[in-house]
């Protein structure tokens, strides 16, 4: 089974716009992380947020927030007030115990002027 | 902070040659650093762990020989290609794990290795 999914290859949003980019996770582990990463056509990972998985409020970092409900094992990115320099692939990853990470297949967004 | 230089951004190579790239952290120490490569349009696949003062661990499907890894210090990792072919042409990204500081568990990425291979 996949750990990471990301069901959304590429997305489109208005500048200034909001847009959430989904992600769902599997393990059956108590403690993880999951983090999001911004890969724009440079090539670099772009660390963007982190929620452990003990956290009670959903994590946030400027225009960057993360909708995280654990029982659904959902890790959604939203991203307020969408720039043009937002376009880039966006990679949903998780981290069980310290070991090694699981990407997503990633999604590409496109900010529209 | 936590920076992640790698070295060289991009290099072309004839077939059957060796090719260092380097990964440093800059401003953290590193006992745990990744290597990655990424084909286009797809994911970051891991290709091996590697812990200073000890060997790499390597991904089903890796060859141990032909990608050589060295983590000589807290923030150096070296990958080596050694005899490269065309199939090896891809986007080499390193990642480091910070000792202390920074979100818990969190990777800091390079900024990619492009290899050619003629």
């Amino acid at each position: 089974a996949q750990k990471i999914t990301q069901t959304q290859p590429g997305m489109f949003v208005q500048e200034k716009e909001a847009v959430t980019l989904d992600c769902t996770y599997d393990t059956s582990d108590q403690s993880y992380g999951l983090f999001w990463y911004k890969q724009p056509s440079s090539g670099e990972m772009i660390f963007l947020i982190y929620q452990g998985s003990y956290d009670e409020q959903n994590a946030t970092e400027g225009r960057y927030s993360l909708n995280f409900q654990k029982a659904r094992k959902s890790a959604n990115l939203v991203i307020s007030a969408s720039q043009l320099g937002d376009s880039a692939m966006y990679f949903c990853a998780m981290r069980e115990g310290g070991n090694q990470f699981y990407f997503g297949t990633g999604t590409s967004l496109t900010v529209i002027p | 902070g936590a920076v992640v230089s790698q070295h060289p951004s991009w290099v072309i190579c004839k077939s059957g040659t060796s090719v260092k790239i380097e990964c440093r952290s800059l401003d953290f120490q590193a006992t745990t650093m990744f290597w990655y490569r990424q084909f286009p349009k797809q994911s970051l696949m891991l290709m091996a762990t590697s812990n200073e003062g000890s060997k790499a661990t390597y991904e089903q499907g890796v060859e141990k020989d032909k990608f050589l890894i060295n983590h000589a210090s807290l923030t150096l990792s070296t990958l080596t290609v050694t005899s490269a072919h065309p199939e090896d042409s891809s986007f080499y990204i390193c990642s480091a794990d910070r000792i202390a500081g920074g979100p818990p568990d969190t990777q800091y990425f390079g900024p990619g290795t492009r290899l050619t291979v003629l």
